[in-house]
């Protein structure tokens, strides 16, 4: 499968533990995105990077949100201390950007489902 | 920053019927709508596209339009069809911010046999 993949696809979890989600961008796309989705509405952006650099937070993304894309390829969420308000799918996706005008489609995995007890 | 609007929330027709879904969007530098379908429990799919220098976009029953004066975009789905039931989300985005999505709150289409 060459799509965007994501691990786990289902996390329960206690709130205050910690919690790793991971994503495979297709490859060679140098754009990845995470957002949430709450039941029944769209999807909210969290943050984004362009290759190893991450260029922006949204004001949803508080300070027990971490996300990293190390080498440019896969890249991970890390919740930390996680609260009720936390449950939610979080989806992450890829696209390739070309040259200063580029505005190129995004590719969207399967969606990581957190429930946070 | 963008807020994009979404009408109707749900909308029921009949199969054969057409569907019209649409949106609004407050900034003005947003240059690229596109719409995806979400099943239940899966992934959200671009099914279309357009960018800001068209005003239409057709791909077989499905077409898109865009009034960049009036800011608002259209999704048309004719002769539906049972699989066309699902979500439909309308987006928006803008090179200087990133390209990052700003979704509206969807459409639950569903297609009555």
């Amino acid at each position: 499968d060459t799509g965007v993949s994501q691990d786990p696809r289902h996390k329960i979890t206690k709130r205050g533990q910690n919690v790793t989600f991971r994503c495979d961008p297709i490859s060679e796309h140098n754009r990845l995105y995470w957002y949430r989705q709450t039941l029944g509405q769209g999807p909210e952006f969290l943050t984004y990077f362009q290759n190893e650099a991450q260029l922006e937070k949204s004001r949803l993304l508080s300070d027990r949100f971490s996300a990293e894309r190390p080498k440019g390829s896969f890249s991970t969420l890390e919740i930390q201390r996680t609260e009720q308000g936390d449950s939610a799918m979080y989806l992450c996706a890829s696209s390739h950007i070309r040259g200063l005008a580029g505005v190129d489609e995004q590719f969207f995995g399967p969606g990581t489902r957190l429930t946070v007890l | 920053g963008e807020n994009v609007e979404q009408h109707p929330s749900t909308l029921s027709v009949q199969e054969g019927d057409s569907a019209v879904i649409k949106c609004t969007y407050s900034d003005s530098a947003s240059n690229y709508f596109p719409w995806y379908k979400q099943e239940l429990g899966k992934r959200p799919q671009l099914i279309i596209d357009i960018r800001s220098n068209v005003g239409e976009k057709k791909d077989q029953r499905i077409a898109v339009t865009l009034n960049k004066t009036a800011k608002h975009f259209s999704l048309h789905i004719t002769e539906t069809q049972p699989e066309d039931s699902a979500v439909y989300f309308c987006a928006a985005s803008h090179q200087a911010a990133g390209n990052k999505l700003t979704f509206g709150g969807g459409t639950r289409v569903l297609v009555k046999p």
